[in-house]
């Protein structure tokens, strides 16, 4: 079956510390991986998106980066996080026109 | 560029009223359109879809029609549940630069009282 990881469910980090969120995807080869954010009280923003090992896209600039090393791993990166980052992040992938499948989720805190 | 507007929420229902959360949206080409719904604390879930003008998407009592001459996928069902209680999220599905893209609207919070 395809399932989506995403870890940490919960992080709080201090302004100015580093991040890193990581995703991985099962039962597949060659996914579409996606990160989104969700700010409290807003939709959804795409921040990046991957076709392939190496290929990243970036949809909105800003202090974040992302990162596909493997084929079925996406890593999302800050070297110094804003307050404005705290947010709710979620990976995704896609299968033609199915739509997404999303992860749980990462509710991230900056303080 | 393509949009998705959504009614504002949050949306206040009675157990066993009737729910419709308005869509509309703006594409260039002939997008796929769908539904996701957010629980509480949790990620999101493909509610229902509809690919092409007419298609209606059905999930879980939850229906949506594709309709092309008003450019809306408006979300409805007959009695909603306290279980229902979420954010709804309509969205659209488009080709952009060559590459497929998913344009979500800002969310509808729904919350059934008993």
């Amino acid at each position: 079956s395809q399932t989506i990881h995403q870890w940490p469910a919960t992080l709080v980090q201090p302004v100015g510390s580093p991040l890193s969120l990581e995703c991985t995807v099962e039962g597949t080869s060659n996914p579409n991986l996606y990160w989104y954010r969700q700010a409290a009280g807003r939709g959804l923003q795409l921040l990046f998106y991957s076709v392939g090992i190496g290929q990243i896209s970036s949809e909105v600039p800003q202090n974040l980066s992302a990162s596909r090393p493997q084929d079925r791993q996406f890593i999302l990166s800050s070297k110094k996080l804003l307050l404005s980052d705290s947010g709710f992040y979620l990976c995704a992938w896609r299968i033609g026109d199915s739509g997404y499948t999303f992860g749980s989720g990462t509710r991230l805190t900056v303080v | 560029g393509d949009s998705v507007t959504q009614m504002e929420g949050p949306v206040t229902l009675s157990e066993e009223a009737f729910l419709t959360i308005n869509c509309t949206y703006t594409a260039t080409g002939y997008p796929s359109l769908f539904w996701y719904v957010q629980y509480p604390g949790e990620g999101l879930q493909l509610l229902l879809k509809a690919t092409k003008a007419d298609d209606k998407g059905s999930n879980k009592g939850f229906e949506a029609t594709y309709r092309k001459e008003t450019t809306s996928f408006h979300l409805e069902k007959g009695s909603v549940q306290v279980s229902d209680s979420a954010v709804y999220f309509c969205a659209l599905s488009d080709i952009s630069g060559g590459y497929q893209k998913v344009t979500f609207g800002t969310g509808t919070k729904l919350q059934v009282i008993p």
